[in-house]
């Protein structure tokens, strides 16, 4: 039962070109996203989020554009350094449901090559 | 910056055997989480913990587990009867504040049941 999807499993990037990294969502309660990236060997780490009353969100070179009818949402980062590099989690939580806690996708391996 | 603190960050262990995991997480926060990620799987949701109680937990953490916060410094995750199964990269986090924005992970500990 995947009620996040990230059906990409990699993506390949070349340097200071955009990353668009996709995340699907089935479950109608989610009301607030949120992006982690993770390096080998450490932890997820809190990148950007965003609630369901916006559509977009901006922190530097990262965005996250939510489209609530498509049930998608994704995260561009412009332009890509070859530090990006990592595992991005896509999670959704239902928390006007009483919930913050987070669901979380499979990943997608971002590679930018310098 | 302030860290969550994973221990150890391997452990193999024979089947059958109890394993605890430690986390000390960050010293002013309140809610306290525990993540599992199967090799090349999604990161799950095992349990959170609140004010020296469980606040959520998932279907996975059955009977066999169990939390507990001993001495107001550390967080731990013990699993009593270990199966191959349970063979994942366990993820502690904690936040200040029910996780609107995102909680801080720690490295994690690899578990490897033999």
């Amino acid at each position: 039962d995947q009620q996040v999807k990230q059906n990409s499993p990699s993506l390949s990037v070349q340097e200071g070109r955009i990353s668009i990294l996709n995340c699907d969502y089935t479950n109608s309660m989610f009301d607030y996203f949120l992006w982690y990236k993770k390096y080998p060997a450490e932890g997820p780490t809190f990148l950007i989020s965003i609630s369901s009353i916006k559509d977009k969100n901006e922190d530097g070179r990262f965005t996250v554009f939510l489209n609530k009818s498509a049930k998608h949402l994704s995260l561009h980062i412009v332009p890509s350094q070859p530090g990006d590099s990592a595992v991005y989690f896509c999670a959704a939580s239902a928390v006007s449901g009483g919930s913050y806690i987070p669901t979380f996708g499979r990943g997608t391996s971002l590679i930018v090559h310098p | 910056e302030p860290e969550v603190t994973q221990t150890p960050s391997h452990q193999v262990t024979q089947m059958g055997q109890e394993v605890i995991l430690r986390c000390v997480p960050i010293s002013n926060h309140l809610y306290f989480y525990w993540y599992r990620q199967i090799l090349g799987q999604k990161v799950e949701f095992l349990v959170s913990f609140y004010n020296n109680e469980i606040s959520e937990k998932s279907e996975i953490f059955d009977d066999q587990f169990s939390v507990e916060r001993p001495d107001g410094s550390n967080f731990t995750l013990k699993i009593r009867s270990t199966k191959l199964e349970d063979s994942a990269m366990y993820f502690c986090a904690s936040s200040d504040r029910a996780a609107n924005y995102g909680y801080t992970f720690g490295s994690g500990t690899r578990l490897t049941v033999v």
